[in-house]
C-alpha cells in the first residue's frame, strides 16, 4: 500500500521558475526520502531528511519536513529542462531499510 | 564502480510461466530489495535480503520468492506468472549495517506477461 499522497499529481512550468510538489504521510517516520524517475526507468536518490530535521538543502533543492502535520515539500529552484521527471517521496519506519513510496508528481519544464 | 546492474532489461513472458530477474548490488553494499511498480504508480516493496536472508517482506505472495547470494548478489523470481504481474521490477541496494540511508536503485527489468 502507499504510504503518501504527493500533491499535485502533474506540475508544468517554464525554465527558471520554481517548483514545489508536496507529500503527505500517515505514520510515524524515521526519514523521508526524495527520488527522480527520468522515463519510467531506475530512480535516483535526490535528498534524505530525519525526523530531527526541519530543512535540508542540496544545490538547487530545498526539502521541509513537519512530522506534526505529517507532511513534507520538495522545492526545486530556477528549473530547467532536464529537472522533467516523475519526483517521489518514501519514507522509512522503524529500524529498517524499506521504502514506502508516493504516488509521485510528474513535473514538465518547458523552454 | 559499476552501480546496480539488473538483467535481463526487458522481458515477455506467458501466462502460468515462471520467470527470474537478477540484481547486482553496488560495490560495497550488502542488502538488496525488491520493488515492483505498476505503469503510473509508484514502486511497492516486494522483500528485503540481508546477510543472504530475507529480512522484511510485503505485501505479496508467496509466488515472489527471491535469494541472495554469498557476493550479495540477489535473484527475484516469480511463478505462475498472471498478466497483473507486467510491471517494472526495481532493485535497490545499500548498507545494511546503517539503517534508514539512501537506496541506489537499477535501470529495472520491464515485464510484460502476454
Amino acid at each position: 500500500s502507499q504510504q503518501g499522497e504527493e500533491d499535485p499529481q502533474a506540475l508544468s512550468i517554464q525554465e527558471g521558475e520554481n517548483a514545489t510538489m508536496n507529500c503527505s504521510y500517515k505514520t510515524s517516520i524515521n526519514n523521508l526520502q526524495w527520488y527522480r524517475q527520468n522515463s519510467g526507468r531506475g530512480l535516483v536518490h535526490l535528498i534524505l531528511i530525519r525526523s530531527n530535521e526541519r530543512e535540508k538543502h542540496s544545490g538547487r533543492l530545498r526539502v521541509t519536513l513537519d512530522t506534526s502535520k505529517k507532511s513534507s515539500s520538495l522545492l526545486i529552484t530556477a528549473s530547467r529542462a532536464a529537472d522533467t521527471a516523475s519526483y517521489f517521496c518514501a519514507t522509512v519506519t522503524g529500524g529498517g531499510n524499506k521504502l514506502t513510496f508516493g504516488t509521485g508528481t510528474q513535473l514538465k519544464v518547458e523552454l | 564502480d559499476a552501480g546496480v546492474t539488473q538483467s535481463p532489461t526487458h522481458l515477455i513472458k506467458t501466462r502460468g510461466q515462471q520467470v527470474t530477474l537478477r540484481c547486482s548490488p553496488k560495490s560495497g553494499h550488502d542488502t538488496v530489495s525488491w520493488y515492483q511498480q505498476a505503469l503510473g504508480q509508484g514502486p511497492q516493496f516486494i522483500f528485503q535480503y540481508y546477510e543472504e536472508e530475507e529480512r522484511q517482506r510485503g505485501n505479496f505472495p508467496d509466488r515472489f520468492s527471491g535469494h541472495q547470494f554469498p557476493n550479495y548478489s540477489s535473484e527475484l523470481n516469480v511463478n505462475a506468472l498472471l498478466l497483473g504481474d507486467s510491471a517494472l521490477y526495481l532493485c535497490a541496494s545499500s548498507w545494511g549495517g546503517a539503517r534508514g540511508t539512501e537506496a541506489f536503485f537499477g535501470q529495472g527489468t520491464r515485464l510484460t506477461v502476454v
